[in-house]
This record gives structure tokens, C-alpha cells and sequence, in this order.
């Protein structure tokens, strides 16, 4: 089945620091990709919307030069947190669809990120 | 804009019996998916069960079945024959079927419910 591989799994470093994220389909073309974070025991919140090629569409409070999103290939899209901080600690997932007009697409999610700011 | 609500936010039950997960959804669309994803504590999204909105039928998964009553705009999940690994959190999501737009696929969430299953 279709896999998409999240890197890394785990990180921790200094506030004030950037993290970057990526998100890739292995086996498929993903024309959108899709950020969410999730705090501990709470649901998954949109953050942003990405489609190859294009700018991402952030979700409203989602502050478009904190979480850069990069959606430069098919196969790969990035996340990244500037400037972080302990608030900034969460987990992130992103998931993955290809745009087959007309055709079900399935949303394929990553293992997601666990970031965690000192 | 969708929204999706689940009202339980902790449920229960004793391992070979039965729970079910309530969802509730709103929206102004007339053909939309919906699903129940299960998140173990890997934290990795597992789809359980994917019901379209033009389909009557409820959808079924081995021991996974939904009650989607589109007039009422809900969607329960039952699990039958509880297994201690089927403990997790589950989530009911929305996804509109709209092709077209730049939102293609986008998920709305509910809440979430933690479910415990006692051996």
C-alpha cells in the first residue's frame, strides 16, 4: 500500500533554533499535502494545505512565517518551525493524497514528529 | 464551514463486548465522506472504516460497523468483540468529496475518544 515516510520521528533542540520536517510519498504522487500538530490527548488541528507547485494555504492563527511550508516535488514536502520555541513543542503529523479528479483518493498519514523545544 | 463533534471523550469497555463511539457532524454539502481513524499510543493514524455519503448501506470491517444516519448528521461507530489491542483514541473525521477545490481531501476532526479496554 501507499507509504508516506515522516523524518525525523523525534527531535529536541534549543529554543531559538529552526526544525525542519519533511514529509515524502514513497510510492505515489501526492498533489496535496496536509500539516497537522497534536497536542498530547487533544484532536489533530490543520495547519496549513499544500499543493505542488503552489503556495501553502494556512489555516486561520496559523502564523505563515513561523511554519514554512514547501511543497517543491510530488514526492516531498517540508515543514519548517523558525525561531522555536517551548510552545512550539508538539507533535506534527502530515498526510498525503493524490488528486485523481473524479476518483476516491485516500489521505496516507506519516508516523509524524515529535518536537520538543528546551 | 464542517464541524465534527464527539461527545464522549473517555468510553470503556470489558474485552468480548461491544462500545460504541458516538459523531456527530454538521455541514451544508449533500456528498461527503466520513471516517473513524484510530490513533494507538505509536500515535500512528490507522483508518478503521470509510463511509460515503450517497451510500444508504452502513459500511462494515470485520468487527468495526458504523450507524450513519445522514438526516440526523451522525455516524457511531460499534466495535464488536473488543480486543485489548483495539484500545486507542479515535477520532471521526469529514472530508467533503469536492474534487475541484484547492482543499481537496482536507480532514476536519472531531475531538477524539479514548477508549479502555479491561481485560
Amino acid at each position: 500500500g501507499a507509504v508516506v515516510s515522516q523524518h525525523p520521528s523525534w527531535v529536541i533542540c534549543k529554543s531559538g533554533t529552526s526544525v525542519k520536517i519533511e514529509c515524502r510519498s514513497l510510492d505515489f504522487q501526492a498533489t496535496t499535502m496536509f500539516w497537522y500538530r497534536q497536542f498530547p490527548k487533544q484532536s489533530l488541528m490543520l495547519m496549513a494545505t499544500s499543493n505542488e507547485g503552489s503556495k501553502a494555504t494556512y489555516e486561520q492563527g496559523v502564523e505563515k512565517d513561523k511554519f514554512l511550508i514547501n511543497h517543491a516535488s510530488l514526492t516531498l514536502s517540508t515543514l519548517t518551525v523558525t525561531s522555536a520555541h517551548p510552545e512550539d513543542s508538539s507533535f506534527y503529523i502530515c498526510s498525503a493524497s493524490g488528486n485523481n479528479l473524479g476518483v476516491y483518493q485516500p489521505q496516507h498519514f506519516g508516523d509524524g514528529t515529535r518536537l520538543s523545544i528546551l | 464551514a464542517q464541524t465534527v463533534t464527539q461527545s464522549q471523550p473517555e468510553m470503556s469497555v470489558q474485552e468480548a463486548e461491544t462500545v460504541t463511539l458516538s459523531c456527530t457532524y454538521d455541514t451544508s454539502e449533500s456528498d461527503y465522506y466520513l471516517f473513524w481513524y484510530k490513533q494507538p499510543p505509536s500515535r500512528q493514524m490507522i483508518l478503521v472504516i470509510r463511509q460515503e455519503a450517497y451510500k444508504q448501506q452502513n459500511a462494515t470491517e470485520n468487527r468495526f460497523s458504523v450507524n450513519f444516519q445522514k438526516a440526523a448528521k451522525s455516524f457511531s461507530l460499534k466495535i464488536s468483540d473488543s480486543q485489548l489491542g483495539d484500545a486507542a483514541m479515535y477520532f471521526c473525521a469529514y472530508r467533503s468529496s469536492d474534487a475541484g477545490g484547492t482543499s481537496y481531501g482536507k480532514l476536519t476532526f472531531g475531538q477524539g475518544t479514548i477508549l479502555t479496554v479491561h481485560p
